[in-house]
């Protein structure tokens, strides 16, 4: 089993639509999880944090199921600039934060 | 708002050849990361920094990579003979110590990246 992996993508949706992103990571003793956004050949930024009771910025919610070890990310009304590769990011224990990235999956709004 | 910076944005070199990657953390951070990411492919870890010496490295980091802090502002990473797999896009990333707290004080701040092209 990959350590996160992600829907492989790419997804095609119009704009307004509510896109949901799916991830599962391996390790259960994980402690933080990341949405990061990254557009096309530039760095990762960070989008959300993802907190244990969930959390919510803007029209992106993000929630994190320990039980099943998995994490979503909905975004509502989407907007053309929403148009990137969405990364599933989980820190690895027993480290310095070193981060283990899933593959991303890309999203594309179309007017 | 500060960054991380990194030069140069474009490298070109000659297989066997060393090329020093460089990046200026933000000022007050402690933790410092190289990763790299294969044109289509994930980001990966290479290497973790603190206290003026390597926390940890992925399998990639092998003996032809290094890092350095030289002056206590700027961060490399060296390779010293570069292969054509080394071809990718390296980014540095610091992050500030915290002891607990939630989540975003893990938050590894990014800059954008060296592209490296190893003919």
């Amino acid at each position: 089993r990959k350590e996160v992996e992600q829907d492989p993508g790419p997804f095609n949706v119009p704009e307004g639509a509510t896109v949901a992103f799916n991830c599962t990571y391996s390790n259960s003793a994980s402690q933080s999880f990341f949405w990061y956004r990254q557009d096309c050949r530039k760095e990762p930024k960070l989008l959300m944090s993802v907190y244990s009771s969930g959390n919510e910025d803007g029209r992106f919610t993000a929630q994190l199921n320990r039980a099943s070890q998995y994490i979503s990310l909905l975004i509502r009304d989407s907007k053309l600039s929403d148009s990137a590769t969405y990364l599933c990011v989980v820190n690895k224990m027993d480290s310095n934060y070193q981060l283990i990235w899933g593959a991303g999956t890309k999203l594309i709004i179309k007017p | 708002e500060p960054e991380v910076t990194q030069t140069p944005s474009h490298q070109v070199t000659q297989m066997g050849q060393e090329v020093i990657l460089r990046c200026v953390p933000i000022s007050n951070h402690l933790y410092f990361y190289w990763y790299r990411q294969i044109l289509g492919q994930k980001v990966e870890f290479l290497v973790s920094f603190y206290n003026n010496e390597i926390s940890e490295k992925s399998e990639i980091f092998d003996d032809q990579f290094s890092v350095e802090r030289p002056d206590g502002s700027n961060f490399t990473l060296k390779i010293r003979s570069t292969k054509l797999e080394d071809s990718a896009m390296y980014f540095c990333a610091s992050r500030v110590r915290l002891a607990g707290g939630p989540p975003t004080y893990n938050e590894q701040f990014f800059g954008p990246g060296t592209r490296l092209t190893v003919l």
